[in-house]
């Protein structure tokens, strides 16, 4: 069975400081990942995921496959950031989302 | 763009009765999904479906139902509500399997 793992439930930066949001995940498969940001209990708002490789809001996030590992990096945290990210997997006939337990970043100022 | 749109916003029941929850997906998106989220919860995802027809299911319980319509929208049917479901609802909608996963503003619900 696919599981995700968020070991943070909060995380506190300050603003222009690197943050990482970890996340580890257990799959038999070939994986798909994705991050999600959620303010302030608005939609999930898709973010990033493993197979664009790109860069949103200067977030980005790398598969390492090694360590099942696909953690979110930015190098100066902005205030904006703070909100609740979730890291989630896709798997299943229907290829639905699992979601790991979230983490709530808060960037002071 | 147009987004998910899900109604109502906001529900509050008692315990015992029955409530609806409707998902309209974003216009030529043939899959919905709907997820639970308790307070303090990550989301967790309850069914599925593809052009109709269910295609995956979570941790849906035997009191729900759901179904997705000819003109692909969705609906998501709750009976004998227990203090438990209050939640916040989300539904979420693909083109196809596989693409990207769009999520609507989610309903909430509150059963007292």
């Amino acid at each position: 069975a696919q599981r995700v793992t968020q070991p943070e439930k909060l995380l506190s930066v300050f603003k222009g400081a690197p943050v990482e949001l970890k996340c580890n995940y257990s799959y038999s498969g070939s994986p798909e990942l994705f991050w999600y940001v959620q303010y302030s209990r608005q939609r999930l708002q898709l973010l990033l995921r493993h197979i664009s490789r790109e860069s949103i809001k200067g977030f980005t996030a790398d598969l390492n496959k090694g360590e099942t590992s696909f953690h979110l990096k930015k190098p100066f945290a902005q205030e904006e950031d703070s909100a609740m990210y979730y890291c989630a997997l896709r798997s299943g006939s229907a290829r639905q989302l699992t979601f790991g337990s979230g983490t709530q970043l808060t960037v002071l100022p | 763009a147009a987004g998910v749109i899900q109604s109502p916003r906001h529900l509050i029941k008692e315990k015992r009765e029955t409530a609806t929850l409707k998902c309209y997906p974003i216009p030529r998106h043939d899959t919905v999904y709907w997820y639970q989220q308790g307070p303090g919860q990550d989301p967790q995802f309850l069914i599925s479906f593809y052009e109709k027809m269910q295609s995956d299911k979570g941790s849906i319980p035997d009191r729900f139902s759901a179904q997705q319509f000819s003109d692909y929208h969705s609906e998501l049917n709750m009976s004998s509500l227990e203090l438990g479901d209050s939640a916040l609802y989300f539904c979420a909608s693909s083109w196809g399997v596989g693409n990207t996963i769009y999520f609507g503003e989610g309903s909430w619900l509150t059963v007292v």
